[in-house]
């Protein structure tokens, strides 16, 4: 089993859906989680940390489920620019190191 | 806006030549990395620094070696590139916790 996989989609959905992503991770004792947007021939940019809580900012909200071992990435009323692939990124426990999935890409429709 | 540049943007060579690309920050972060991005591999741990002189070896670091004499440049050098090195490479720094912040990228092509 890879460390941490995510769906590579595409994820095709019209404006104003409500898309989630999924994201497994191996390693039980994995302490911190992220989310990344990356657009096409950029850099990876920090999107959400995903806390023990659930986090929210705006029309994004991450979870996490320890038991599961898998955090989730939620995007309501979804817009054109959130059109980008999604990355999902975990770190051990200990370690500055972030283990990431391959992305998953989203394409939202007009 | 973490403060990371890296240079070249854009770099051709051929097979068999050294290479370097170089990663500056501006804020003085303990913690520095370089990745690669293949399609179909995403986002792969060359190697990381966690301060001068001090760097170790991440999943795909065979072919590649390190330097950082100074807190804010970290060099990663190809001693002879080959084809299979030709990808799309990122720095990242770690500020205060655990997350990372990527520079812009350095395209390499190897002939």
């Amino acid at each position: 089993r890879k460390e941490v996989e995510q769906d590579p989609g595409p994820f095709n959905v019209p404006e104003g859906a409500t898309v989630a992503f999924n994201c497994t991770y191996s390693n039980s004792a994995s302490q911190s989680f992220f989310w990344y947007r990356q657009d096409c021939r950029k850099e990876p940019k920090l999107l959400m940390s995903v806390y023990s809580s659930g986090n929210e900012d705006g029309r994004f909200t991450a979870q996490l489920n320890r038991a599961s071992q898998y955090i989730s990435l939620l995007i309501r009323d979804s817009k054109l620019s959130d059109s980008a692939t999604y990355l999902c990124a975990v770190a051990g426990a200990g370690s500055y190191q972030l283990t990431f999935g391959k992305g998953t890409k989203l394409s939202v429709i007009p | 806006d973490a403060g990371i540049t890296q240079s070249p943007r854009h770099k051709v060579t051929e097979t068999g030549t050294p290479v370097t690309l170089r990663c500056h920050q501006t804020e003085n972060h303990r913690y520095m990395y370089w990745y690669r991005q293949d399609p179909g591999h995403g986002l792969r741990l060359i190697h990381y620094s966690y301060g001068v002189k001090d760097t170790d070896k991440g999943e795909v670091s065979d072919g590649y070696s390190v330097s950082r004499s100074k807190t804010e440049d970290f060099l990663l050098t190809l001693e002879s590139a080959t084809s299979s090195q030709t990808s799309v490479y990122f720095c990242a720094i770690s500020v205060g916790g655990y997350e990372q912040f990527f520079g812009p990228g350095t395209r390499l092509t190897v002939l």
